[in-house]
């Protein structure tokens, strides 16, 4: 069973469209995160939640929209997308903010 | 701010050499240390962590690794690599922020092993 699970894997699009990433986690946790891994492998977080309320956002550009419909799932939402935005963002998850986080397998996005 | 440096951008070793990848935090408070592995087109796993207690901690796969407070270091070790050790690590420091914890990842070192 896969324990944190992002959709889609690989996802290619035009400058200026809208996308979403989405994230589901089977693991009961109750806090979330999204990170961007850039082309240098560099990973630097972008977003938490912790029982659907934001507890961290890493001056990430407005466009950048995360959404927590309940405890299992964070999508994140891009508007207008930039090249700079191509990367690979990872999904985690954890049982509350200071335990050990669980990452999902990626989702490799590339802008035209 | 809290900062992670890794030394090593790039690693190349043979099979059964020893490993030794150097990771340094900055922040003097009271910290938890990760060591994670990605491995060619997967995602990020956990090798090891240290939160408290022994200062050596062992990993999964013969990896271990020394917190040393003195030092700000927790260096990653493994006495015989294998071809399929390649891969890249990355060290992570939790850093309390706004009454929360976030996981500070370095700029991660990248090792190739031959056979």
């Amino acid at each position: 069973d896969t324990a944190v699970s992002q959709t889609p894997k690989y996802l290619v699009t035009q400058m200026g469209n809208d996308k979403s990433i989405k994230c589901e986690q089977n693991l009961g946790h109750d806090t979330m995160y999204w990170y961007k891994q850039d082309s240098k492998k560099f990973l630097k977080i972008m977003f938490s939640y912790n029982n659907k309320e934001l507890i961290i956002n890493e001056t990430v550009p407005n466009r950048f929209s995360p959404k927590s419909p309940d405890k299992a799932h964070l999508n994140l939402h891009i508007n207008s997308l930039e090249l700079g935005d191509s990367a690979v963002y990872f999904c985690a998850s954890s049982q509350d903010p200071v335990s050990q986080q669980f990452f999902g397998p990626g989702t490799r996005l590339t802008v035209l | 701010a809290q900062s992670v440096s890794q030394h090593n951008h790039h690693v190349i070793l043979s099979e059964a050499a020893s490993l030794e990848l150097g990771c340094n935090y900055s922040y003097g408070g009271t910290v938890n240390l990760f060591w994670y592995v990605q491995y060619p087109g997967q995602h990020l796993q956990l090798l090891l962590k240290y939160f408290s207690g022994d200062p050596l901690v062992k990993g999964i796969k013969g990896f271990e690794a020394e917190f040393i407070k003195s030092k700000f270091s927790f260096n990653l070790r493994k006495p015989s690599v294998q071809w399929s050790d390649t891969a890249e690590y990355f060290c992570a420091v939790t850093s309390f922020s706004g009454g929360y914890n976030k996981l500070i990842f370095g700029a991660g070192t990248r090792l190739a092993v031959h056979p």
